[in-house]
């Protein structure tokens, strides 16, 4: 059984550019969420995928972005970088929308904004 | 708003010391309460699920139970490589599905 993936696993931008992460979910699974967590702090819900369409949302702006793909896969995207979004950014995948059970999740993608 | 908290923030334990971690919440119909584990710079590791007051999961040295407003993690007989920061997560019941996390513990244990 495969885990979950995401890429890159770092990476570095400057205030104002836009970064794209990708996700790919643990295989059986068909809904994905996104959680950015803060150096010392517990991950914090950004959006939730089911179905390739948007199936709840944190308290981010709409400069946080998503996708995912018929494969399940997903991409988080983020506009206009600013230097509070330096965090590490998981993916976690489960088996339903409607029922979310546990979630399982990738070893993240460490963003420096500078 | 649903919230969770930890303590206590830090713990240091000497191998073979037990001790028990602590999550409080305040959410609207619980769905579930999820302990994970995370090793630094890892995403978190599914420990345990627990769904109602007084139901208990069991997992080599840990052990979660859960009330109406917390939920314990107990750590018996630790080793070093149970060092981690240990999360603790819940999931309402009014249709949301987002899990509202805690700020963690952080677990050293000391051979």
């Amino acid at each position: 059984e495969t885990g979950v993936t995401q890429s890159p696993t770092h990476l570095i931008k400057t205030r104002g550019q836009q970064v794209t992460l990708r996700c790919s979910s643990q295989s059986g699974h068909n809904t994905v969420s996104w959680y950015q967590q803060a150096l010392g702090q517990g991950p914090q819900f950004i959006f939730q995928y089911y179905r390739e369409e948007e199936n709840g949302r944190g308290n981010f702006p709409p400069r946080f972005s998503g996708l995912q793909f018929p494969n399940y896969s997903s991409e988080l995207n983020v506009n206009a970088l600013e230097l509070d979004d330096s965090a590490l950014y998981l993916c976690a995948s489960s088996r339903t929308g409607k029922d979310t059970g546990e979630l399982f999740f990738g070893e993240g993608s460490r963003l420096t904004v500078l | 708003e649903d919230q969770v908290t930890q303590s206590p923030e830090a713990l240091r334990l000497q191998e073979g010391e037990s001790s028990s971690l602590n999550c409080s919440y305040t959410v609207s119909g619980l769905r579930g309460l999820f302990w994970y584990r995370q090793d630094p710079g890892k995403g978190p590791e599914f420990l345990f699920t627990l769904y109602s007051a007084g139901e208990e999961k069991e997992k080599e040295r840990l052990k979660a139970t859960l009330t109406k407003k917390e939920s314990f993690l107990h750590i018996t007989a630790p080793k070093p490589e149970d060092s981690a920061t240990y999360l603790c997560a819940v999931q309402a019941a009014t249709g949301g599905q987002n899990f509202v996390f805690g700020p963690g513990t952080r677990l050293s244990v000391l051979p």
